[in-house]
């Protein structure tokens, strides 16, 4: 058990560029998610799969974000045509029943 | 959304003294759990209690459950200096895997 490892760790980049995160969750584990946290509040849902299925997007999320798991193992979640509000840390957790594992995060930071 | 909302938001108290932090959600719940948070990095999973609990103990931790009041609360006993972070109760939507996170209880032990 390797744990859930998220990569790159920091991210910086200029308004309106596109970026990608990664996430390798436990291996065997069959449910992922992706949450978002800004500083001093709790992470914040965005999206969940089931294997390779997507069950459920945050209705708050926009059009820009997108998230895939293929075959069910990684996942990598896009941020398109960033904005200075999208700055925050992204985490990704693992599960295979009610208890999550999550990763370090990916801290975004947008100029 | 935040289903779960945490008190207090911060909470500042001396080495061996006990810590007691609060969360109420709005929804019925198969389960909730409480992570914690070191600054920076990921959450990790300290207890699950499920709807026909009404308490559970883990090491130095105490975790009420109230379904009628729709509320929880975690007592950490004589507190460590290591103890200090940032505390989340998580609930499940109703008959999903959907974790949703509360705002958090802000915990400094001093030494």
């Amino acid at each position: 058990d390797t744990g859930v490892s998220q990569d790159p760790r920091h991210k910086i980049t200029k308004r309106g560029q596109n970026v990608t995160f990664r996430c390798d969750p436990i291996s065997e584990h069959n449910r992922l998610y992706w949450y978002r946290q800004t500083l001093g509040q709790g992470p914040e849902f965005l999206t969940y799969f089931q294997n390779e299925a997507q069950l459920e997007k945050s209705r708050l999320l926009s059009d820009r974000f997108s998230a895939e798991r293929p075959k069910g193992s990684f996942s990598t979640l896009e941020i398109q045509r960033t904005e200075q509000g999208d700055s925050a840390m992204y985490l990704c957790a693992s599960s295979t029943n009610e208890k999550l594992f999550f990763g370090s995060g990916t801290q975004l930071s947008v100029l | 959304s935040q289903q779960g909302e945490e008190d207090p938001q911060a909470l500042s108290i001396q080495e061996g003294e006990n810590a007691t932090m609060n969360c109420s959600y709005k929804t019925s719940i198969n389960n909730l759990q409480w992570y914690r948070q070191n600054s920076g990095r990921g959450l990790v999973h300290l207890i699950l209690i499920r709807s026909n609990e009404r308490e559970k103990h883990s090491g130095r931790l105490r975790v009420t459950l109230d379904t009628s009041k729709k509320s929880s609360s975690l007592l950490i006993t004589a507190s460590r200096a290591a103890d200090t972070a940032s505390y989340f109760c998580a609930t499940p939507e109703s008959g999903t895997y959907k974790y949703i996170f509360g705002t958090g209880t802000r915990l400094k032990v001093l030494a």
